[in-house]
């Protein structure tokens, strides 16, 4: 079966522009969720979404937003961009089963310059 | 949220098992201990997960004590391949939706 889908997945920006990442999880999985990777802080979260709500959010400033669509796809927007903001964004999706892994995308690689 | 301490790198050679320890102290009692890795450049993947005793799949084993106090993630035979960083994180319960991730044990298998 299909695993999560992240699109794009290099994306080279300019400070102070804004980006939209997607992210299509594994179907039938309802719950999407994205984190942010950089050499210096490592995995964190970054929110959770469940049937098109936010459930939990990470320590992140408001330019960082998301969402989800009736389909269980999601995209994350981030506005107003610094230099900081170049990570790995990786998004998992998982059944939403207490105690049920999760799969990760491969991640949307982000460069700010 | 519990926290996890690892060791930060281990070294192995192919064909050696490796474990990995993770020491988590303040586990809760509806608290699953996963363990995930990750190569450079993709997102981590779900190895193992298990509550009490052991577990063991195609991949590895996950031995975890009675008090649930630690873990050890076994990696039979290990090839050059699974040189990657390892993660281990508790609290995958009912209600509990983000993955706290720590600093990860960075493992390297050399011929």
């Amino acid at each position: 079966k299909a695993g999560v889908t992240q699109t794009p997945r290099y994306l080279i920006k300019t400070r102070g522009q804004q980006v939209t990442l997607s992210c299509s999880p594994i179907s039938g999985h309802r719950s999407v969720s994205w984190y942010q990777q950089t050499p210096g802080q490592g995995l964190q979260f970054l929110f959770e979404y469940f049937s098109e709500t936010q459930r939990n959010k990470g320590n992140f400033p408001g330019r960082f937003s998301g969402r989800q669509f009736s389909n269980s796809r999601s995209e994350m927007n981030v506005s107003t961009l610094e230099l900081g903001d170049s990570a790995l964004y990786l998004c998992a999706s998982s059944l939403d089963r207490p105690g049920y892994g999760y799969t990760f995308g491969s991640g949307t690689r982000l460069t700010v310059v | 949220l519990a926290k996890t301490t690892q060791p930060i790198s281990m070294d192995s050679y192919e064909g050696q098992e490796v474990n990995i320890t993770c020491s988590h102290n303040n586990i809760a009692t509806n608290d699953y201990i996963t363990w995930y890795q990750q190569f450079p450049s993709q997102g981590p993947r779900f190895i193992i997960q298990g509550y009490k005793t052991k577990v063991t799949n195609e991949v590895a084993s996950l031995f975890i004590p009675a008090d649930r106090k630690s873990s050890t993630l076994s990696l039979p035979r290990v090839s050059l391949s699974d040189t990657a960083v390892y993660y281990c994180l508790v609290g995958l319960n009912t209600g509990f939706q983000k993955l706290v991730f720590g600093t990860g044990t960075r493992l390297l298998v050399s011929p």
